[in-house]
């Protein structure tokens, strides 16, 4: 039973355009989101995060949305870059008394942002 | 600084043998989780240390996997007679205390059965 989907394995899009990844979530107990980027041979990097008390984070580039009623997030990325081009990972997390932040993660999605 | 290193990179072992893999997390770092990611699938989570505290094991998929952190440093992820379904990526994580979310990855151990 997936919690965390990531329904589009793949996105293509061209320099300078606007990157839209999205994730689905079936826990209600979720409440902190993140998104990680991953390049070939390496581990996933955090990348930008955010608690469900809040419907959007902006950093740079990079922007999350997050629709609580709906469970789904987004991550948009303007203006993308070549050097975007990555695996990008939904995660999310439920506080769980204490004793842990385990990550659940989606599939993932591999962007690439053509010249 | 040194992020989260882990070895071997990669691992190639017959059906029924052990294997371990080493993960040394980010110094100061308390909080420690093992994940694997099989083909085509997203991050599994494995086992959780925080300091001197019980792990948290739920993610073990069977009792032939086992995890170790000595002295709140180093972790060790020990798989007993392989079988090829145990062929994944493992990755170690880190982060600096338990209420963080964000957690510091290193580059996995790739470990084929065959």
């Amino acid at each position: 039973d997936q919690q965390v989907k990531q329904n589009s394995p793949s996105l293509s899009v061209q320099e300078g355009r606007i990157s839209i990844l999205n994730c689905d979530y079936t826990n209600s107990m979720f409440d902190y989101f993140l998104w990680y980027k991953k390049y070939p041979a390496e581990g996933p990097t955090f990348l930008i995060s955010i608690s469900s008390i809040k419907d959007k984070n902006e950093d740079g580039r990079f922007t999350v949305f997050l629709n609580k009623s709906a469970k789904h997030l987004s991550l948009h990325i303007v203006p993308s870059q070549p050097g975007d081009s990555a695996v990008y990972f939904c995660a999310a997390s439920a506080y769980s008394g204490g004793s842990n932040y385990k990550l659940t993660f989606g599939k993932g999605t591999l962007l690439t942002v053509n010249p | 600084g040194a992020g989260v290193s882990q070895s071997p990179s990669n691992k190639v072992t017959e059906k029924g043998k052990d294997v371990e893999l080493r993960c040394d997390p980010i110094s100061g770092h308390t909080a420690l989780y093992w994940y694997r990611q099989s083909l085509g699938q997203g991050l599994e989570f494995l086992i959780y240390f925080q300091g001197n505290s019980a792990p948290d094991k739920s993610g073990l998929p069977s009792d032939r996997f086992s995890a170790e952190r000595t002295g709140g440093s180093v972790s060790t992820l020990t798989i007993q007679r392989t079988q090829q379904e145990d062929s994944a990526v493992y990755l170690c994580a880190s982060s600096l205390r338990q209420t963080s979310y964000e957690q510091y990855f290193g580059p996995g151990t790739r470990l084929t059965v065959t």
